[in-house]
């Protein structure tokens, strides 16, 4: 069965400092990639998504993704933290043919960034 | 445009009641989620509707979960009977239309929080 793994749970980090979350998926398939954002008493929202081209794609708020299908891997990272990015973020899949949109998420990475 | 409406936002009830929650997607958007989540783990689909017609219902539990579209706009999640482990939170997400948009963004209603006691 498919599968998403996050490999941090709990992150803490300094305002400023760089962030690299991992994350790996199990399907051999071509896959749309996400990072969804949750951020205190709030919705779910995209961060950015991956569905073809360029591997390295940029989203909301200085983040950004790269694409390594040789390692099934779609890391998320961003240069330096700040206080506003403390959250839970989240890796999903979805099949990329015969597509129902169907998002499979991982586990979730909570972020803490402190001042 | 306003987004993904969802109520109630907080339900209690004790194990074996029934319970149901609704939701109203985005306007014009033909695509329904519901998805839980389970405190500690990301979301996970539980029905996909396609208007009114169901699309995926391969993990929801149908000897006590059953969810509804029938207009293909506002949906409904019921539970009956409740169990403890039906703790968690409900989602509803939307997209505008069909296949050709999958790979549009989903967009994620606020969630109701439900604990079994």
């Amino acid at each position: 069965a498919q599968s998403v793994s996050q490999h941090n749970h709990h992150v803490i980090l300094s305002e400023a400092a760089s962030l690299e979350l991992g994350c790996n998926y199990s399907y051999g398939g071509t896959v749309n990639l996400f990072w969804y954002v949750q951020y205190p008493g709030q919705h779910l929202q995209l961060l950015l998504k991956y569905f073809s081209g360029d591997p390295l794609v940029k989203g909301i708020k200085g983040f950004e993704a790269e694409f390594i299908k040789s390692k099934f891997s779609f890391n998320l990272r961003k240069p330096s933290v700040q206080w506003s990015d403390t959250a839970e973020y989240f890796c999903a899949v979805s099949h990329g043919s015969g597509n129902t949109g169907k998002l499979i998420f991982g586990q979730g990475t909570t972020l803490q960034v402190k001042p | 445009e306003a987004g993904v409406a969802q109520s109630p936002r907080y339900k209690i009830i004790e194990k074996r009641q029934s319970v149901a929650f609704w939701c109203n997607p985005i306007s014009g958007h033909a695509t329904l989620y519901w998805y839980q989540q389970i405190l500690g783990q990301g979301p996970k689909l539980l029905i996909q509707f396609q208007n009114n017609g169901v699309v995926d219902d391969s993990q929801l539990p149908k000897d006590r979960f059953s969810a509804e579209r029938l207009k293909g706009v506002d949906s409904t999640l019921k539970i009956q009977p409740a169990k403890l482990e039906d703790s968690a939170v409900y989602l509803c997400a939307s997209l505008p239309g069909g296949a050709s948009s999958f790979q549009e963004t989903q967009y994620f209603g606020p969630g109701t929080r439900l604990l079994v006691l």
